[in-house]
């Protein structure tokens, strides 16, 4: 088993829809967990952190369910912008692992 | 605003030939890590280092070595390139602690011909 595994996708949304990416992981000990943004042909950069009160930041809320080991990503109104791949990463004390990516495509 | 820096962006090699992928950070960071990654794959960590003199393996350390002189600086050898080892190459910086959020340079292309 996979230690981080994601939807595989890809998604392909209208513009304005709403679209959600899950991820599970399989190691207890692990201790923070975040999503990051990677543009084609670029480096991931930090879409946000995921706590287990859950997080918003504008369009996009972050969940963490401890217990089932999953974290899903919410779009809310879905931009051209955002089409990219979304990857899931867990901190497992200080090595971090990354999920494949789930590639996000938002059309006019 | 460097950030965390990677030289060069693009390589090219032949088997067997060795090169140093570089990489530095201006901010302070205690942990640095060097990840490859696959055509339509993730991240796979290759080596980490949590401060300067200490290195330590991740999931697909061989055929690679890496030193940590300096807090700024982590470098990544190819002592014998192979095919298998084309691939985009990122460094990252962390400050540790609870959150790590890692910081990622822009990369270096590598293909080995």
């Amino acid at each position: 088993r996979k230690e981080v595994e994601q939807d595989p996708g890809p998604f392909n949304v209208p513009e304005g829809a709403t679209v959600a990416f899950n991820c599970t992981y399989s190691n207890s000990a692990s201790q923070s967990f975040f999503w990051y943004r990677q543009d084609c042909r670029k480096e991931p950069k930090l879409l946000m952190s995921v706590y287990s009160s859950g997080n918003e930041d504008g369009r996009f809320t972050a969940q963490l369910n401890r217990a089932s080991q999953y974290i899903s990503l919410l779009i809310r109104d879905s931009k051209l912008s955002d089409s990219a791949t979304y990857l899931c990463v867990v901190n497992i004390w200080g090595s971090m692992r990354f999920g494949a990516g789930t590639r996000l495509t938002v059309k006019p | 605003n460097a950030g965390v820096t990677q030289t060069p962006k693009f390589r090219i090699l032949k088997i067997g030939q060795s090169m140093t992928l570089q990489c530095t950070q201006d901010m302070n960071h205690n942990y640095m890590y060097w990840y490859r990654q696959d055509p339509g794959m993730g991240l796979k960590l290759i080596y980490y280092s949590v401060g300067a003199g200490i290195t330590d393996k991740g999931e697909v350390p061989n055929g690679y070595n890496v030193s940590r002189s300096t807090t700024e600086d982590f470098p990544l050898r190819l002592e014998l390139a192979a095919p298998s080892q084309t691939s985009v190459y990122f460094c990252a910086s962390s400050g540790g602690g609870p959150l790590n959020i890692q910081y990622f340079g822009a990369g270096t292309r590598l293909s080995v011909l």
